[in-house]
């Protein structure tokens, strides 16, 4: 398998911009995160999926951020309009099963520049 | 809410020294601690979990243990190598169903 696939791997915008970050977890994984991560607040959940249905979104900052899952094998986080402060790393991660002892897969992440 | 912290936020060491990195939390109910290790540029690759119920894990050259009742953790790196050089951040779960909450890693560079 080849992993956490996300893309793109560098955006750079200007503010007021949409962005559309893409991510594609491992084939049979039910659990899919998005991840956001900076040098003031580390690594903060924003939000995640089960079987392609959110199940908690209260770590998106904003209703500028949404996020969707379409089938398995899919989801976007969008971000309309984007603002300098979103300026960040985002991690796509996913695993299979709950329990609380899965294993979590993360992708090499989006360097996203907001100018 | 859980907090977790790992102090310094950097560390540099010559090849072969024994190491500890340390991760504090501030609730000792946990579920379990996850070490992930972070390469420039790169996602997070698990190393090791430890349940609440459990004291240490061992892979290879690498330790944790676990203290609940005084809310630490910390990661053994024996025989340390160059490519040891990386970020490595602790993660708590509070509960089964909970949400991961991550320290902001420390970041290690071994001299060759």
């Amino acid at each position: 398998d080849a992993g956490v696939i996300q893309s793109p791997r560098h955006e750079v915008t200007e503010m007021g911009q949409e962005v559309t970050l893409r991510c594609k977890p491992i084939s049979g994984h039910d659990y899919l995160f998005w991840y956001r991560q900076t040098m003031m607040r580390g690594l903060e959940l924003l939000i995640y999926f089960n079987n392609n249905v959110p199940i908690d979104d209260s770590g998106m900052p904003e209703d500028r951020f949404s996020a969707k899952m379409p089938n398995a094998s899919f989801s976007t986080l969008k971000i309309q309009p984007s603002e300098p402060r979103d300026s960040a790393v985002y991690f796509c991660a996913s695993s299979f099963g709950t329990g609380g002892s899965e294993k979590l897969f993360f992708g090499s992440g989006t360097q996203l520049s907001v100018l | 809410k859980q907090e977790v912290t790992q102090i310094p936020a950097a560390l540099s060491v010559p090849e072969g020294e024994n190491l500890v990195l340390n991760c504090s939390f501030t609730d000792s109910a946990i579920y379990n601690l996850q070490w992930f290790r972070q390469d420039p540029g790169k996602g997070l690759t698990s190393l090791l979990l430890i349940q609440s119920s459990q004291r240490e894990q061992t892979s290879g050259r690498l330790n944790a243990s676990l203290d609940k009742s005084s809310g630490r953790s910390t990661l053994y790196i024996a025989a340390s190598q160059p490519g040891d050089s990386a970020t490595y951040l602790c993660a708590v779960r509070t509960g089964a169903n909970s949400k991961l909450t991550f320290g902001k890693g420390i970041t290690l560079s071994v001299r060759p």
